[in-house]
């Protein structure tokens, strides 16, 4: 079955420190993959997107993301973070029934 | 930028009361979707709509209907709300394969 997971509920950093959210995939199909990050009250926005190409890719504010096929694996990083990064973070990925699936989530809390 | 609008932020009903929950984008796109998302149970896909007047089923449809008779508008309905139904939803319009979503409306049935 075609799944995504993400492998932490909850990630507690100190503001301008790094951070990886880690997204693990499941399928054995062509995949496209995709970070939405959701502000306290507010909808879903896309933060980036892995469609072909590059296996880095960029996204707004500061945010990338790696497309590693070997691992299955489509990890979020920042390099430094600010206290406005504080939210929740969705891995998602398009399955071929044209239905896009959402790992559970990871929220984010930075520390000042 | 795609616009999608959500007809309420915030909605209380009554159990057993019909609820409707409108959605609207401005980018003509033809896929449209109705999601809940509650705390643990991250999102949930309700109904999925790929034209005018198709609509299928996602993963939770019962107690639920959707209706799309325009393009740009998708709504959902709540045949008789009930308590566990209170929830977030969360609308959303397509144009490929990522979405864009509405600010969502926080529904509490009392």
């Amino acid at each position: 079955a075609q799944s995504v997971t993400q492998l932490d509920s909850q990630v507690p950093v100190f503001e301008e420190a790094p951070v990886e959210l880690r997204c693990n995939y499941s399928s054995s199909v062509s995949v496209y993959l995709f970070w939405y990050v959701q502000y306290p009250n507010q909808g879903l926005q896309l933060l980036l997107k892995y469609l072909s190409g590059s296996t880095l890719v960029k996204g707004i504010n500061g945010f990338e993301a790696e497309f590693n096929k070997s691992q299955t694996s489509f990890h979020l990083r920042k390099p430094s973070v600010h206290i406005s990064d504080t939210a929740e973070y969705f891995c998602a990925y398009y399955s071929s029934a044209s239905k896009i699936i959402f790992g559970s989530g990871t929220r984010l809390s930075i520390r000042p | 930028d795609v616009k999608v609008t959500q007809s309420s932020r915030y909605l209380v009903k009554r159990t057993g009361e019909k609820v409707f929950l409108e959605c609207v984008q401005d980018m003509d796109h033809e896929n449209m979707f109705w999601y809940r998302q509650d705390p643990g149970l991250g999102l949930r896909l309700i109904y999925f709509s790929y034209d005018v007047k198709m609509k299928e089923k996602g993963d939770i449809p019962e107690g639920y209907s959707v209706s799309r008779e325009k393009k740009e508008r998708f709504s959902l309905i709540l045949e008789s709300a009930s308590t566990n139904q209170t929830s977030m939803y969360l609308c959303a319009s397509s144009p490929d394969t990522w979405l864009y979503f509405g600010p969502g409306t926080r529904l509490t049935v009392l």
